[in-house]
């Protein structure tokens, strides 16, 4: 089945700073990896997705980028806000109809 | 519309007890799933359905149960719950099978067994 690795684990930026995490995946058949934003005791909220056809997709001060070849993509928010703080979870469906989450990412944004 | 809905929200079960997580989705959804999510492990897969009579093992299916008699229920049930299961879960649907198709999470549940 799909593994998908994610890193860094917990991170702190300045407001205004970039922020970026990135993940890997196992199987090749993956093809599509959506982003999730999830606030303290919420639900997790789709932020941005791609699929195995585009490279890179932008969203405001969002972005995804995808190296297939590679096998890994990432996450990168611009200009960083303190309303960014959260757990963001990267995911792949592999070859099927199962969604595999990374392990997250702590971010948080400091004043 | 209310999307995605759990109940309970919170519970506590002593060691040996059964119960049912309930689901529903009023958007017509074909695909439906549960998540368990613990503190450095992110989301993982317990069970899902692909539609009505059809389920199937995730990652972590042991000590679950799920049937999908309809296209908007989807339960879990706990067998004898175990401190092992003390966790927050997740139920979640997308229009259909995952690729391309957001999936939608409920506000989830938040189980402590003792």
């Amino acid at each position: 089945g799909e593994n998908v690795e994610q890193h860094p684990s917990t991170l702190s930026v300045q407001e205004g700073d970039s922020a970026v995490i990135k993940c890997t995946y196992s199987d090749s058949a993956s093809n599509y990896f959506p982003w999730y934003k999830q606030e303290l005791g919420k639900r997790p909220q789709l932020i941005i997705d791609i699929r195995s056809n585009v490279g890179e997709k932008k969203d405001q001060r969002i972005a995804v980028t995808l190296n297939k070849t590679a096998k890994h993509f990432s996450l990168h928010i611009t200009e960083t806000q303190p309303e960014d703080s959260a757990v963001y979870f990267c995911a792949g469906t592999g070859g099927g109809n199962k969604l595999t989450f990374g392990t997250g990412t702590q971010l948080k944004v400091e004043l | 519309n209310a999307g995605v809905t759990q109940t309970p929200k919170f519970q506590v079960l002593k060691t040996g007890q059964s119960m049912t997580l309930q689901c529903a989705q009023d958007m017509n959804h074909e695909y439906m799933s549960w998540y368990r999510q613990d503190p450095g492990m992110g989301l993982r897969l317990i069970h899902y359905s692909v539609g009505a009579g059809i389920t199937d093992q995730g990652e972590v299916p042991n000590g679950y149960n799920v049937s999908r008699s309809t296209t908007e229920d989807f339960p879990l049930r706990l067998l004898s719950a175990a401190p092992s299961q003390t966790s927050v879960y997740f139920c979640a649907s997308s229009r259909t099978t995952l690729s391309g198709n957001t999936i939608y999470f409920g506000e989830g549940s938040w189980l402590t067994v003792v």
